[in-house]
């Protein structure tokens, strides 16, 4: 059973850099069809994507961001991470990383996610 | 982007009493459709794929129909363990997007 397990400071201050890692257990970062991907929910709010990247190193993103998010990817650590700029309140949400399961033409689907990690942003 | 509209945002309903709830997305996007359920402080969990299939494990009482713009959850014979909130997601095109949400709440 694949695990992700998100990490990172819990309070960020605004125009800071929010900085977030997923660790995957269980399974390989580098198998083929599987795309590594951010998610988050505002509080008391509904989901927004962020972003995936391939263990090749593509990535998307979501235009809403304003490309201030960027996703790596480290295969030799079984890790993947976030990088979202010039944080302000309204990114103050929970965050998940989430595994896009894409093995099946057509059939694309978030089958894994982590527990999620509360990030503040504040002064 | 693709806007997933669903409604109602939120529906007060009995154990034993039959819900449905609707997803319209802004353009047709074939049958790329997932439904989400997603309980407190818990990461959502599939329950229907393309629109119609149910996914391995999950109660026959939930079922979906529809394709191209407009797209139904229903659950039938409503559950104690099946109050949560529930979400559409669209998987045609980049970026996903969500529906806004169904909470569904004891009466």
């Amino acid at each position: 059973q694949v695990q992700l397990q998100e990490s990172g400071p819990g309070l960020v201050k605004p125009s800071q850099t929010l900085s977030l890692t997923c660790t995957v257990s269980s399974g390989s970062i580098s198998s083929g069809g599987y795309y590594w991907s951010w998610i988050r929910q505002h509080p008391g709010k509904g989901l927004e994507w962020i972003g995936y990247i391939y263990y090749s190193g593509s990535s998307d993103y979501n235009p809403s961001l304003k490309s201030r998010a960027t996703i790596s990817v480290d295969t030799s650590k079984n890790q993947f991470s976030l990088k979202l700029r010039s944080v302000t309140a309204a990114d103050t949400a929970v965050y998940y990383c989430a595994r896009e399961n894409r093995v099946r033409f057509g059939d694309y689907y978030f089958d894994y996610w982590g527990q999620g990690t509360l990030v503040t942003v504040s002064s | 982007d693709i806007q997933m509209t669903q409604s109602p945002s939120s529906l007060s309903a009995s154990v034993g009493d039959s819900v449905t709830i609707t997803c319209r997305a802004s353009q047709d996007i074939r049958n790329d459709l997932g439904w989400y359920q997603q309980k407190a402080g818990k990461a959502p969990k599939r329950l229907i794929y393309a629109a119609s299939s149910l996914q391995s494990g999950v109660p026959s009482r939930f079922s979906g129909s529809g394709s191209g713009t407009e797209f139904t959850l229903t659950i039938s014979s409503l559950q104690p363990e099946d109050f949560a909130t529930y979400y559409c997601l669209q998987h045609n095109d980049y970026p996903r997007t969500f529906g806004q949400g169904t909470k569904v709440e004891i009466k």
